[in-house]
């Protein structure tokens, strides 16, 4: 089993919809969250961070589900420059480092 | 500033050549990663600095050699590649090697003839 997996997608959804992904982590022990997106050809950019009690950033909200070990990310008001590769990380802290470990992204497509 | 710099952009190189990929950040980072980044997958993590020193490698071919001249530039030389090294490489920087939040370069796409 991969330590984080993520449906690969692609969605294709219409501008104005609401999408959601999930992203499920093995190590129990984890302890911070992200998702990053990803344009075509682009570096990973941070979109934000996941916390337990859910936070939200505009369009995007996020939700960390520890008993089931899986984060969420929704997407409401869809727009098409939504569309990117959203990649869910997950951290570890082992001997005074961060591991970082990323998901195989999902691939989103808003449509006009 | 909150940027990470690579140059170059682009490199296409052959077999037998040397070639170096560099990495800048001016936002005070003591710590710096090189990725490894192929078509449809996540990055791969290939080294970490923690204040100028290696803190991990993961066991990455010896052809890939980084260096870390001060705090704020990050090298990674290249000799003797092969062509599955084709990939883009990132760099990233965070404000030290226990923190989670880690800021990426635009990347160096390679081509190894």
């Amino acid at each position: 089993r991969k330590e984080v997996e993520q449906d690969p997608g692609p969605f294709n959804v219409p501008e104005g919809a609401t999408v959601a992904f999930n992203c499920t982590y093995s190590n129990s022990a984890s302890q911070s969250f992200f998702w990053y997106r990803q344009d075509c050809r682009k570096e990973p950019k941070l979109l934000m961070s996941v916390y337990s009690s859910g936070n939200e950033d505009g369009r995007f909200t996020a939700q960390l589900n520890r008993a089931s070990q899986y984060i969420s990310l929704l997407i409401r008001d869809s727009k098409l420059s939504d569309s990117a590769t959203y990649l869910c990380v997950v951290n570890s802290y082992s001997g005074g480092y961060q591991k970082v470990t990323f998901g195989t992204g999902t691939k989103l497509q808003v449509i006009p | 500033d909150t940027e990470v710099t690579q140059t170059p952009k682009h490199l296409v190189m052959g077999m037998t050549n040397k070639k170096s990929l560099k990495c800048e950040q001016h936002m005070g980072h003591r710590a710096m990663y090189w990725y490894k980044q192929k078509a449809k997958k996540p990055p791969e993590l290939m080294f970490v600095y923690s204040y100028e020193k290696l803190s991990i490698n993961e066991s990455v071919p010896s052809r890939f050699s980084p260096e870390c001249p001060n705090s704020s530039l990050l090298n990674l030389h290249l000799h003797a590649l092969q062509p599955e090294d084709s990939a883009l490489y990132l760099c990233a920087s965070s404000q030290d090697r226990g923190a989670a939040k880690q800021f990426f370069g635009p990347g160096t796409r390679l081509t190894v003839l």
